[in-house]
């Protein structure tokens, strides 16, 4: 069955340190990947996603993504981090088996510490 | 560019009482989702729109809610009558058309208590 794995509840980072929230799929098909990210009571919003072509993908803020297809991963990435950043970001998949219907993780909450 | 538009932003109502939500997409989008997503979790897909009719359902609890969107753009969630857990916040996305490489946009959602 088709899934995403955020395996990291929160990540704390220093402003100005580069950043990392991880994420891992499993989907038998190709995969079509996104990030959101949530600030607090609002929606969420698209930052990246990947389709195909080159695997770094560049979004919104500054961010970025490795899809990398050998570790099943799709890893969200910042050189450095602002205390504008924290916020919950989410991993999700899509793919034919899920009949393009969008698998979300559980979702990685980032603290940019000053 | 205007952004998905939902009403009420907050709700508090009582278990076995009715509830309504509205929606308005993004100009020209023909696909919308209904979305229930609880506190700590990603959002779980409740209904998929596709201009007006019915794509995806499956998580629906249709013995309690129900969605309509009559025109193809407007579309209202339904509850009635609330449980419990229901408490939740349901976001409202939409996009360009249900193609796999097409983003959502999401709407700010509208956080219901049911005490």
């Amino acid at each position: 069955a088709q899934s995403v794995a955020q395996p990291e509840d929160q990540v704390n980072v220093a402003e100005g340190n580069p950043l990392t929230v991880k994420c891992t799929y499993s989907v038998s098909g190709n995969p079509y990947l996104f990030w959101y990210v949530q600030y607090p009571n609002r929606g969420l919003q698209f930052l990246l996603k990947y389709i195909t072509g080159d695997n770094l993908v560049k979004g919104s803020y500054g961010f970025e993504a490795e899809f990398n297809k050998s570790q099943t991963s799709f890893h969200l990435k910042k050189p450095s981090a602002l205390v504008s950043d924290s916020a919950l970001y989410f991993c999700a998949v899509r793919d034919m088996d899920s009949n393009y219907q969008l698998i979300w993780g559980a979702g990685t909450k980032l603290i940019i510490k000053p | 560019e205007a952004g998905v538009a939902q009403s009420p932003r907050y709700k508090i109502i009582e278990k076995r009482q009715s509830v309504a939500f509205w929606c308005n997409p993004i100009s020209g989008h023909a696909t919308l989702y209904w979305y229930q997503q609880i506190l700590g979790q990603g959002p779980k897909l409740l209904i998929q729109f596709q201009n007006n009719g019915v794509v995806d359902d499956s998580q629906l609890p249709k013995d309690r809610f129900s969605a309509e969107r009559l025109k193809g753009v407007d579309s209202t969630l339904k509850i009635q009558p609330a449980k419990l857990e229901d408490s939740a916040v349901y976001l409202c996305a939409s996009s360009l058309s249900q193609g796999p490489y097409n983003e959502q946009f999401f709407g700010p959602g509208t956080r219901l208590t049911v005490l």
